[in-house]
């Protein structure tokens, strides 16, 4: 079975500090897709990004970056001199693929971790 | 970009009373559509999936009688609450992912719909 494991509940940082939160995941799949999704107050979901299985490389988009490794099933996210703005919960997501690439859209969720931004 | 839209974006109804949420994708058709519930303070639940042409597939736990689902042409999925309770007030989610191979780079969820059971 699937499974998204978000260990850190909450995480309160300082502005400017960098923080990690981890993602550790579990499939039996060979082909599988991993997401990071930002939720705000508002609720509506934000997307980060999409890896999939066969891409180990690691990815930098501004501030945030995103660290995959295949052998620890992990796929850590970490946001590089936090912002105000960075507060909200962070949702690691997996998803099966479909037979001819891309995912099957059924995302399952880990618990999300809430972090927190102080001025 | 690919919009997925819902409606309502907030709903409060009495206990017994049913409630529709609509699903909509703006710019792709979608031969699938998600959807999701959470509870507040927690994490996204797959509840069923939609399929255009055909009946809902629904996760284990999920009443398929209570949660009404119907996706009647390839951009527009509803799901219905039936005889709503208080236990049912949640924030209820829909993706739209599109199945042309050129946009397969994301997952396009909806807004959110917040139904409040009295």
């Amino acid at each position: 079975a699937q499974k998204v494991t978000q260990a850190q509940t909450e995480i309160s940082v300082v502005e400017k500090e960098d923080v990690t939160l981890d993602c550790v995941y579990e499939t039996r799949d060979t082909t599988y897709y991993l997401f990071w999704y930002k939720q705000p107050p508002s609720g509506e979901l934000v997307f980060l990004i999409r890896r999939n299985s066969f891409d180990e490389q690691n990815e930098i988009s501004g501030r945030y970056s995103w660290n995959f490794q295949k052998s620890t099933s992990s796929f850590n996210f970490t946001i590089t001199a936090s912002q105000v703005v960075d507060s909200a919960v962070y949702f690691c997501a997996l998803s099966e693929a479909r037979r001819y690439g891309g995912s099957q859209g059924n995302l399952i969720f880990g618990k999300g971790t809430k972090l927190s931004v102080k001025p | 970009g690919a919009v997925v839209s819902q409606h309502p974006s907030r709903v409060i109804c009495k206990s017994g009373t049913s409630v529709k949420i609509e699903c909509r994708s703006l710019d792709f058709q979608a031969t699938t559509m998600f959807w999701y519930r959470q509870f507040p303070k927690k994490s996204l639940m797959l509840m069923a999936t939609s399929n255009e042409g055909s009946k809902a597939t629904y996760e284990q736990g999920v009443e398929k009688d209570k949660f009404l689902i119907n996706h009647a042409s390839l951009t527009l999925s509803t799901l219905t609450v039936t005889s709503a309770h208080p236990e049912d007030s949640s924030f209820y989610i829909c993706s739209a992912p599109p199945w042309d191979s050129a946009r397969t780079d994301t997952q396009y969820f909806g807004p959110g719909t917040r139904l409040t059971v009295l």
